[in-house]
């Protein structure tokens, strides 16, 4: 049973640049869920998606978007990237959006130039 | 800011010994939650204590709840060195966020062989 994969592991970009991080949550979860770790910090939760649909979104920009398709999979967009985007870009799953834990991916290490 | 608060920063300890953290939150919750992280990668759920239970056990692990004091502490007993980890209580945004969640900062925690 595979648990949440992210991809790619490790990604370096120039400043304005726009990126795309991918998401596939774990077997029969339909619910993820992003989260950006700074440097010796912990998560944000930047947006969550169940049924396609963002539901709550954190304290982030616009220039951070989100999609969620019909197999539950999940893609995060940054468009014109900034130095201080470099972080920790993790994805959770779960089933459903109740009080249940989550269930984390590896993580993206995303390196702004 | 954040909603929970880890205290230590950071603790180190030798093998055997145990290792105490505590998590502070502002405002009223329907559970906590302790995840653990190693090395800056995946988190790893631990355990999920809800507000009216006081006190749950999970192996090594206890975890305490106090509402009154809007506090928690996570013990590890007789810790190993792979113990070793970064550790994070994470609490739901509002009242209506599910598993939508807000992390603290973390404890380092370093356990010496």
């Amino acid at each position: 049973d595979a648990g949440v994969t992210q991809s790619p592991t490790h990604l370096i970009k120039t400043r304005g640049q726009q990126v795309t991080l991918r998401c596939s949550p774990k077997s029969g979860h339909d619910t993820v869920s992003w989260y950006q770790q700074a440097l010796g910090q912990g998560p944000q939760f930047i947006f969550q998606y169940y049924e396609e649909e963002e539901r709550q979104r954190g304290n982030f920009p616009d220039r951070f978007s989100g999609h969620q398709f019909p197999n539950y999979s999940s893609e995060l967009n940054v468009n014109a990237l900034l130095l201080g985007d470099s972080a920790l870009y993790l994805c959770a799953s779960s089933s459903g959006t109740g009080y249940e834990k989550l269930f984390f991916g590896s993580g993206t290490q995303l390196s702004v130039l | 800011s954040q909603q929970g608060e880890e205290d230590p920063q950071a603790l180190s300890i030798q093998e055997g010994e145990n290792a105490t953290m505590n998590c502070s939150y502002k405002t009223s919750i329907n559970n906590l939650q302790w995840y653990r992280q190693n090395s800056g990668r995946g988190l790893v759920h631990l355990i999920l204590i809800r507000s009216n239970e006081r006190e749950k056990h999970s192996g090594r692990l206890r975890v305490t709840l106090d509402t009154s004091k809007k506090s928690s502490s996570l013990l590890i007993t007789a810790s190993r060195a792979a113990d070793t980890a970064s550790y994070f209580c994470a609490t739901p945004m509002n009242n209506n966020a599910g598993n939508m969640l807000t992390f603290g900062g973390g404890t380092r925690l370093m356990v010496k062989p």
